[in-house]
């Protein structure tokens, strides 16, 4: 069965420092999501792209955080410069076409801690 | 903007028990209505999901999930839930507008006991 492929699973960086995630969505998958899920709380959409473009970004920390998927398939994630309020399960999730109505198959997340 | 409640943060029960876990959300228009679920070492995964048509819902593993447009609710039910059912339940919500964009309930972290 496909899955949604992210790496590094542990990430444990110094504030101040740069870190990037990779994820790699289901073949075929048009819609990208990438979330942040705190410890005892829900994900929250960070950003959301249809193919290569961004179609929401609303909370995305835009002064620190960047986000692309160059040839609409794989995608990245970087941080920089992390702080301590960074640190979180960042999941990255994939979706076949309509975005309110398809299933979102869901990575298995890396685990950032920001020391 | 949007919001989704869930009332119990963690619900232990023995098994055989019923099992009902609370989800409110706060638009008052048309949506679309899921619960994942992420049983332990596993990613999340859905459960059900709701667009249209008959508002009671039926899953994987024997849940379901009832639609109430009135009272903004669409609560996981499961007649007798086993221990393999212990794991952290997702309510989540779209609009059907604005890109599709979820929004995701805190979870409830299920315990059932053997």
């Amino acid at each position: 069965e496909a899955e949604v492929a992210q790496s590094p699973r542990y990430k444990i960086t110094e504030k101040s420092q740069a870190v990037a995630f990779w994820c790699d969505p289901i073949s075929g998958h048009a819609t990208l999501y990438w979330y942040r899920q705190i410890l005892g709380q829900g994900p929250e959409l960070l950003v959301q792209f249809q193919d290569e473009s961004v179609v929401d970004d609303s909370q995305l920390p835009k002064d620190r955080f960047s986000a692309e998927r160059l040839k609409g398939v794989d995608s990245t994630l970087k941080i920089q410069p992390a702080e301590l309020g960074d640190s979180a399960m960042y999941l990255c999730a994939s979706s076949l076409g309509d975005p309110s109505t398809d299933t979102q198959y869901f990575g298995p997340g890396t685990r950032l801690t920001v020391l | 903007a949007q919001s989704v409640s869930q009332h119990n943060h963690h619900v232990i029960l023995s098994e055989a028990a019923s099992l009902e876990l609370g989800c409110n959300y706060s638009y008052g228009g048309t949506v679309n209505l899921f619960w994942y679920v992420q049983y332990p070492g596993q990613h999340l995964q859905l459960l059900l999901k709701y667009f249209s048509g008959d508002p009671l819902v039926k899953g994987i593993k024997g849940f379901e999930a009832e639609f109430i447009k009135s009272k903004f609710s669409f609560n996981l039910r499961k007649p007798s839930v086993q221990w393999s059912d212990t794991a952290e339940y997702f309510c989540a919500v779209n609009r059907g507008t604005n890109a599709g964009k979820s929004t995701f309930g805190d979870g409830t972290t299920l315990t059932v006991k053997p």
